[in-house]
């Protein structure tokens, strides 16, 4: 079974800091992908970044950019100039390549942005 | 856009009793899943259906069923709540087909349901 691990429950950044979340995963597939969620108050789960593993290229988003080391299946996602509006729980989620398209998710980090 | 809507944002309900949660996605998607969000545990996936009147359970499905008539239509049922059922319910739709390369859709999610067991 895979499994995403989040070691980090909760972090902190001052605003325009940058802040790194943590993620790794056990799995014994080589095709998938790997993506990062957001959830403001709102409750509303928003896609941010994603990864194919196939990639060695890490994936950029504007302020957001991961670093995917798949030899230590690792999937970090790094935050610059933080903005308060960053502050949300944030998951690391895994998924196989196969039709199925379920995700398994880390257990959350809530990341604060402190004025 | 896609739309997920679910039909109650909280929802208060007594042990014992027969609870639906309802979903609806307008993209005509064909994969439709449940989740329960508790602190520390992340997303569970409780059911998924690829398919109208096609189910598959999850990483947690005792406790609860789930019914697609409609394709556009995903609702879960538990059919007699307890307490340990109190949590946050996330359902998410997306499309199939990700044999292709590169295919790679995001789940789309709801709102959320807050249920309490009392």
């Amino acid at each position: 079974a895979q499994t995403v691990t989040q070691s980090q429950p909760e972090m902190s950044v001052q605003e325009a800091e940058t802040v790194t979340l943590s993620c790794t995963y056990d799995t014994s597939e080589s095709d998938y992908y790997l993506f990062w969620y957001k959830q403001p108050p709102s409750r509303q789960m928003i896609l941010v970044i994603r990864q194919e593993a196939y990639k060695q290229q890490n994936a950029t988003e504007n302020r957001f950019s991961v670093n995917f080391q798949k030899a230590a299946k690792s999937f970090s996602l790094k935050i610059s100039d933080s903005q308060l509006g960053d502050a949300a729980m944030y998951f690391c989620a895994y998924r196989v390549n196969n039709a199925g398209n379920m995700l398994t998710f880390g257990g959350g980090t809530r990341l604060m942005v402190k004025p | 856009d896609v739309k997920v809507t679910q039909s109650s944002r909280y929802l208060v309900k007594r042990t014992g009793e027969k609870v639906f949660l309802e979903c609806v996605q307008d993209m005509d998607h064909e994969n439709m899943f449940w989740y329960r969000q508790d602190p520390g545990l992340g997303l569970r996936l409780i059911y998924f259906s690829y398919d109208v009147k096609m189910k598959e359970k999850g990483d947690i499905p005792e406790g609860y069923s789930v019914s697609r008539e409609k394709k556009e239509r995903f609702s879960l049922i538990l059919e007699s709540a307890s307490t340990n059922q109190t949590s946050m319910y996330l359902c998410a739709s997306t499309r199939w087909g990700v044999q292709l390369r590169g295919s790679n859709q995001p789940q789309h999610f709801g709102d959320g349901t807050r249920l309490s067991i009392l």
